[in-house]
């Protein structure tokens, strides 16, 4: 079965740069969901989109921003990236109605700030 | 704000054991509550998905309980494997959320050989 795709798995930025992370959800799925997990920490919700419109805003930076596109590929932009910003960042996609199925994960991409 | 917290935070056991996860929320105008495994630096992957309408879910050796008016989830783990060691995170989906999971600390299991 098709799974939510991330890339890349792994990225190494230093400080003050920009990072992109890139997420494909299961094919049909009308919501992108996209969360932080620090070290040791809970998952934390950064944003969401519904039909390619932002649904749902959650903890994120003003420097981070996102979208989906029409092929419903959703990435991540960060910018001006911090030493804080290393976590992995998931990318989550889900069936209408909206969450009723509940979510599929990605694997993540770990991002190291340096 | 819904806040979910998991007990215990961490839990070591002999292979074979049966085990009790707990997992409880704040607000239970939930929409669904769901169970995930993560293993060590890898992504998560759902365990068990239980509506708000319904009392348990089973896939397994793995049994997930849920009373929505008191506000709390229960994932039982029977006969227990040294491959089960891992954190188990349960979240929930407020209805006026805007569906966005709420996610509890997690517990991390450990089964010993």
């Amino acid at each position: 079965a098709a799974g939510v795709i991330q890339s890349p798995r792994h990225l190494i930025k230093e400080k003050r740069e920009t990072a992109t992370l890139k997420c494909y959800p299961i094919p049909r799925h009308d919501t992108v969901y996209w969360y932080q997990q620090g070290p040791g920490q809970d998952p934390q919700f950064l944003i969401s989109f519904y039909e390619k419109m932002q649904s749902d805003k959650g903890s994120i930076p003003d420097r981070f921003s996102a979208q989906q596109f029409s092929d419903y590929h959703s990435e991540l932009n960060m910018s001006s990236l911090e030493l804080g910003d290393s976590a992995l960042y998931f990318c989550a996609s889900s069936p209408p109605p909206r969450g009723y199925y509940g979510y599929t994960f990605g694997s993540g991409t770990r991002l190291t700030v340096v | 704000k819904q806040e979910v917290t998991q007990i215990p935070a961490a839990l070591s056991v002999p292979e074979g054991e049966n085990l009790v996860l707990n997992c409880s929320f704040t607000d239970s105008a939930i929409y669904n509550l769901q169970w995930f495994r993560q293993d060590p630096g890898k992504g998560l992957t759902s365990l068990l998905l239980i509506q708000s309408s319904q009392r348990e879910q089973t896939s397994g050796r793995l049994n997930a309980s849920l009373d929505k008016s008191s506000g709390r989830s229960t994932l039982y783990i029977a006969a227990s494997q040294p491959g089960d060691s891992a954190t188990y995170l349960c979240a929930v989906v407020q209805e006026t959320s805007g569906s966005r999971l709420t996610f509890g600390e997690g517990t991390q299991l450990t089964v010993n050989p």
